[in-house]
C-alpha cells in the first residue's frame, strides 16, 4: 500500500502571497490531519477532515484553511503570508471511523518545507 | 487542556549505552499514548503505542509503559545504535479527540 504523500515537498513563498499544499492520504483512510512543526512551537495540530468535513480544528488564525475531496485527497491553504508561517507542514491520515482506538492511528507524510520569504 | 511534557533534549550517548526518554502527560479520561520518531528530512514514524493503563508498547528494541498513577509513559532502550540517531516525540490522543497532542520532541544523538 502505497503511503501518506505530500506535494510539492518544497516551496519558496513571498510575505503576502498565498500557497496550497496537497495531500493524498493511504488508500481507505477517510480522515485527514495537518500539522505544523517549527523550531520554536513544535508540533501544531492545524484540523482535521474527516469525509469531506471539517471534524476539529487547532488554535490558529482565518488565514490557515483546507478541504477535503470525494476521493479523501485534502489541500490546506495559507493566505498572506508572513515570515512566521515558514515551517515543515505534516499531513497525516486515518481511517478516522468512530469506534476501535485503531481506526485513529496516524500515519505521517514526508511533509512540504515552506520558505516565506 | 491536555499535554505533553517530555525531557529536554539533546541527548547524547555512546554506541550499546541505555536509553530513557521521560514523558508525562496530562489528561482528562483515558488518552491514547505514543511514541513517534522523526529521522532528519523526514515525516514522523509511530515507533510503538499503548491505548490502556499498564499496557507496554514496544518495537525495535524501544518499549514504554503506560503508568496511570504516574501519568507517565518514559520511552527505554537496553543498547541504542548509531542508526537511533533521530528526534522522539512523546504524545496522546485525548478520550474524546481525534487529534494528537505532541511534546515539543527530544534530539537524540548516538556516537560511535
Amino acid at each position: 500500500k502505497a503511503g501518506v504523500t505530500q506535494t510539492p515537498r518544497y516551496l519558496i513563498k513571498t510575505r503576502g502571497q498565498q500557497v496550497t499544499l496537497s495531500c493524498s492520504p493511504i488508500s481507505g483512510h477517510r480522515s485527514v490531519s495537518w500539522y505544523q512543526q517549527t523550531p520554536g512551537q513544535g508540533l501544531q495540530f492545524l484540523f482535521e477532515y474527516f469525509s469531506e468535513t471539517q471534524r476539529n480544528k487547532g488554535n490558529f488564525p482565518g488565514r490557515f484553511s483546507g478541504r477535503q475531496f470525494s476521493n479523501s485527497r485534502s489541500e490546506m491553504n495559507v493566505s498572506t503570508l508572513e515570515l512566521g508561517d515558514s515551517a515543515l507542514y505534516l499531513c497525516a491520515s486515518s481511517l478516522g471511523s468512530v469506534g476501535a482506538a485503531s481506526s485513529y492511528e496516524q500515519y505521517f507524510g514526508p511533509g512540504t518545507r515552506l520558505t516565506v520569504t | 487542556g491536555d499535554s505533553v511534557t517530555q525531557m529536554e533534549g539533546p541527548v547524547t550517548l555512546s554506541e550499546e549505552a541505555f536509553l530513557t526518554i521521560n514523558c508525562t502527560y496530562t489528561a482528562t479520561g483515558y488518552p491514547s499514548l505514543f511514541w513517534y520518531v522523526q529521522y532528519p528530512g523526514e515525516g514522523l514514524q509511530l515507533l510503538l503505542k499503548a491505548t490502556k493503563a499498564d499496557d507496554k508498547g514496544s518495537n525495535k528494541g524501544f518499549e514504554a509503559t503506560y503508568r496511570k498513577e504516574t501519568t507517565s509513559f518514559h520511552l527505554e532502550k537496553g543498547s541504542v545504535q548509531v542508526s537511533d540517531s533521530a528526534v522522539y516525540f512523546c504524545a496522546l490522543r485525548g478520550s474524546s479527540a481525534s487529534k494528537i497532542i505532541f511534546g515539543s520532541g527530544t534530539r537524540l544523538s548516538i556516537r560511535p
